[in-house]
């Protein structure tokens, strides 16, 4: 079985000042690692994702996220954040188990973040 | 081109009627995702189809659930004799092959009174 956990629910911060929101897993097999964003009354997209390589992954709209084996985590982080980044954060995992595997997705709860001026 | 369609995109129903949510995939996407995200939760998954196979029902609460997808294309999420705890938003979601990246639809938010 796997699980993922965000560790804040709700992330306040001033604008152009960084950000982290943190994400940890649990999973028996290998897996891929994904973070979505959801604006109010849409649907969610995809910031980034992280299949193999590079640990460090660089996604839309300035955000970087770095896997972290070993202490199965996979935090996203944004050096200086805009208004436009408020909205809820979803950190997911699929199960990377070769041939026989597909895409369904485990979501933890969310992060709400709020940019205040 | 169109992304993922939903429809409608709220409904309200009185306890115990019968729901049809429909979702429309990207065209020519083979595998399809319904998620289900109650309030101030994350999405939870509740079925899978690669084209008109339905591969994956294992999320489905319970049997008042049934979805199909019978064309490869458009899929159906029913919920019969609704209850409240069947409120929530209900997520599509499709891809171009079986582990390709998901493409999310706005979502139906069902109300049940």
């Amino acid at each position: 079985a796997q699980s993922v956990t965000q560790l804040d629910s709700q992330v306040p911060v001033f604008e152009e000042a960084p950000v982290e929101l943190r994400c940890n897993y649990s999973s028996s097999v290998s897996v891929y690692l994904f973070w979505y964003v959801q604006y109010p009354n849409q649907g969610l997209q995809l910031l980034l994702k992280y299949l193999s390589g590079s640990t460090l992954v660089k996604g839309i709209n300035g955000f970087e996220a770095e896997f972290n084996k070993s202490q199965t985590s996979f935090h996203l982080r944004k050096p200086s954040v805009h208004i436009s980044d408020t909205a809820e954060y979803f950190c997911a995992l699929s199960p990377n188990a070769g041939g026989t595997s597909y895409g369904k997705l485990t979501f933890g709860q969310g992060t709400i973040l709020t940019v205040h001026p | 081109g169109a992304g993922v369609s939903q429809s409608p995109r709220y409904k309200v129903a009185k306890r115990g009627q019968d729901v049809a949510l429909r979702c429309d995939p990207i065209s020519g996407h083979v595998s399809l995702f319904w998620y289900q995200q109650a309030l101030g939760q994350g999405p939870e998954f509740l079925t899978y189809f690669q084209n008109e196979a339905q591969l994956d029902k294992s999320g489905l609460p319970s049997d008042r659930f049934f979805a199909e997808r019978p064309e490869g294309s458009v899929s159906t999420l029913k919920i019969q004799r609704t209850q409240q705890e069947d409120s929530a938003v209900y997520l599509c979601a499709s891809s171009r092959d079986r582990a390709g990246e998901q493409y999310f639809g706005p979502g139906t938010r069902l109300t049940v009174t």
